[in-house]
């Protein structure tokens, strides 16, 4: 399984785009890379997956260099409702397949 | 949109009692999971469940621990014999079957927030 490394936290304020940036040098050839954010309280809500290049949906964007090695998660305008835990994941769904968190990113947005 | 829903919400049991934490996955879904969260730490892998077994399990996931799907809808987790520790909350998830492998999107409830006194 490949290991993912992430900032611990993050401040940002209302409106600015925040870009949260994962490393995984050890990921596989058939790894996809996902998204999850946790707010306090709830479970985790998958946000953003993708292979290579870029993704986008009405969340997020998902920047994956050439060599996957990492990726960017870009929030445009966040609001104070972006606030929570933010996680990169690992994996190429197989079999055996497990969500697996690390300790995640804490964003904080500020007024 | 469809969800994963989870009951109770909370639970509060005396140690060494029995509890029954349930869900109910998305109906298309075939690959379930458990996990927990401890306050204040990570989301901590308990079992994946496809087929009707068990398909991994985690070290956490001990004797004390078991799970069932006893119909078509229901997914449960039970711990035997609660211990302080025990308490945190607990997530069940589940994800679509794809090729035969579990899909990497999975979908989780919001949880059941086990205090054990």
């Amino acid at each position: 399984l490949a290991k993912t490394t992430q900032p611990i936290s993050m401040d940002s304020y209302e409106g600015q785009e925040v870009n949260i940036t994962c490393s995984h040098n050890n990921i596989a050839t058939n790894d996809y890379i996902t998204w999850y954010q946790q707010f306090p309280s709830q479970g985790p809500r998958f946000i953003i997956q993708g292979y290579k290049t870029k993704v986008t949906n009405e969340v997020a964007s998902l920047f994956i260099p050439a060599d996957r090695k990492s990726s960017t998660l870009s929030l445009p305008r966040v609001s104070l409702s972006d606030t929570a835990v933010y996680y990169c994941l690992v994996g190429d769904g197989g079999g055996s397949y497990i969500p697996t968190f690390g300790r995640g990113t804490s964003l904080i947005v500020h007024p | 949109e469809p969800e994963v829903t989870q009951t109770p919400s909370h639970q509060v049991t005396q140690m060494g009692q029995e509890v029954i934490l349930r869900c109910v996955p998305i109906s298309n879904h075939l690959y379930f999971y458990w996990y927990r969260q401890i306050l204040g730490q990570k989301v901590e892998f308990l079992v994946s469940f496809y087929n009707n077994e068990i398909s991994e399990k985690s070290e956490i996931f001990d004797d004390q621990f078991s799970v069932e799907r006893p119909d078509g809808s229901n997914f449960t987790l039970k711990i035997r014999s609660t211990k302080l520790e025990d308490s945190a909350m607990y997530f069940c998830a589940s994800s679509e079957v794809r090729g035969g492998r579990a899909n990497t999107e999975a979908f989780f409830g919001q949880g059941t927030r086990l205090t054990v006194v």
